[in-house]
């Protein structure tokens, strides 16, 4: 079946930091990578998506490339601020032959200090 | 991102009440979700519906029954559970519930507590 797995946190970093948080998959089939974030006391919200292999997703600095020969989805961010401080969850959701669920790694808690 | 909504947001019960969660979706998407998140676990899924249709359970004790009236409507309807049910309750939707490419957008959950 589907799993992600990734890095394990915590993860505390300095304000304008560089952030590499990693994740890898397994799956079968042609999958999509989602990156998700969780702040303090509220749902999950879309972060970044790529839908195919060698695809670049990117929002709010951060950004995580879609890697089938590492079978990787690594979310990286330049500079860190205060406001990154959340919970950040990589998501898989595999084709049509895996159903509908989207499989979730376990989350990885950042915090940045100023 | 008001796309999903959820009432109420926190939510205190005993065990012998009876609760009913909301979510509301103003996103046109006809795939709606149920998901626990409980500290130190991985995100549950409950529920899945397609075109109103539950199309996914994944063993939930019959103590949580969902209801969708409709497409943009889902309800989570709460009776006699057990202190281990406190936690958060995560809806979402998406436009279909069969293709890949299909996004999720989450709620922002109702934080349940059983006392």
């Amino acid at each position: 079946g589907n799993s992600v797995t990734q890095m394990e946190g915590p993860v505390t970093l300095s304000e304008e930091a560089f952030l590499t948080i990693n994740c890898t998959y397994t799956a079968t089939g042609y999958p999509s990578l989602f990156w998700y974030v969780q702040y303090p006391g509220e749902g999950l919200q879309l972060l970044l998506k790529a839908t195919k292999a060698d695809d670049k997703g990117s929002n709010k600095g951060f950004e995580a490339t879609y890697r089938k020969e590492t079978t990787s989805f690594h979310l990286e961010k330049g500079s860190v601020q205060v406001s990154d401080s959340a919970v950040y969850f990589c998501a898989l959701r595999g084709d049509e032959t895996s159903g509908s669920r989207l499989t979730f790694g376990e989350g990885t808690q950042l915090t940045v200090n100023p | 991102e008001t796309g999903v909504t959820q009432t109420p947001r926190h939510l205190v019960m005993g065990m012998t009440n009876k609760k009913s969660l909301k979510c509301e979706q103003h996103l046109g998407h006809n795939a709606m979700y149920w998901y626990k998140q409980s500290a130190k676990k991985p995100l549950e899924l409950m529920f899945v519906y397609s075109l109103e249709e539950r199309v996914e359970n994944n063993s939930v004790p019959s103590r949580f029954s969902p209801e969708c009236p409709n497409s943009s409507h889902l309800f989570l309807h709460l009776h006699t559970l057990q202190p281990e049910d406190s936690a958060l309750y995560l809806c979402a939707s998406s436009q279909d519930s069969g293709t890949s490419t299909d996004t999720q957008y989450f709620g922002p959950g109702t934080r349940l507590t059983v006392l």
